[in-house]
């Protein structure tokens, strides 16, 4: 088990500019999570994986994002002309399909938006 | 709609006091599972502890315990004889599933300050 890696774990870009960040889950887990923290607050869901499905996207994900799974393993986010308000924390996170299996965190992907 | 409410947002302690952090939450769902997860100031969210919805007996483990009750929605976490190791930021969540629906919804946070 060598855990949720993500890369990379700092990004700083300027206004506009897309942005890609990569997660690669623990091996043998099909699920897989992008969240978003911001200072002070809690991890806020933005989208899941089952295997290479992308089963639900929250509401409040602009069209701006997009995630990709595209052989059920590692997993990519792009935001695509970056703002300010994208300045977070993106957290990665993968887990067993069953439903008291905890969510095994990655490092996360700082983004600074200038 | 699922929520998940941390009331406290900071709590201080001296350090070998015992320290109770309070989680309530709301779901329709029938069944689900509560966990909580720390976070040190490293940045990287650590699990803990978890719970069905349909196993209301409380555990202890180490220096960790809980206390889960279906009928006030709560699910609260205690720290025994606290050590300046704990200070970090511990978060409650919720996860519920319906066929492929999985989505697991996080408090906002509890900030534990163990003071030497």
């Amino acid at each position: 088990d060598t855990g949720v890696s993500q890369d990379p774990r700092h990004k700083i870009t300027k206004r506009g500019q897309n942005v890609t960040f990569r997660c690669d889950p623990i091996s043998e887990h099909n699920r897989l999570y992008w969240y978003r923290q911001t200072l002070g607050q809690g991890p806020e869901f933005l989208t899941y994986f089952q295997n290479e499905a992308q089963l639900e996207k929250s509401r409040l994900l602009s069209d701006r994002f997009s995630a990709e799974r595209p052989k059920g393993s590692f997993s990519t986010l792009e935001i695509q002309r970056t703002e300010q308000g994208d300045s977070a924390m993106y957290l990665c996170a993968s887990s067993s399909p069953t439903g008291n299996s905890p969510l095994h965190f990655g490092n996360g992907t700082r983004l600074t938006v200038t | 709609a699922q929520k998940v409410t941390q009331a406290q947002t900071e709590i201080s302690v001296v350090e070998k006091e015992d320290v109770t952090l309070d989680c309530v939450y709301e779901t329709r769902d029938t069944t689900y599972y509560l966990f909580w997860y720390k976070q040190p100031p490293s940045g990287e969210l650590v699990f803990l502890i978890r719970r069905n919805s349909f196993d209301e007996q409380n555990e202890i483990s180490g220096r960790y315990s809980w206390n889960f009750q279906k009928s006030t929605s709560s699910f609260n976490f205690t720290i025994t004889a606290s050590q300046v190791v704990d200070s970090a930021v511990y978060f409650c969540a919720l996860r519920s599933e319906k066929t492929s629906y999985d989505k697991v919804i996080f408090g906002p946070g509890t900030s534990l300050s163990v003071i030497p």
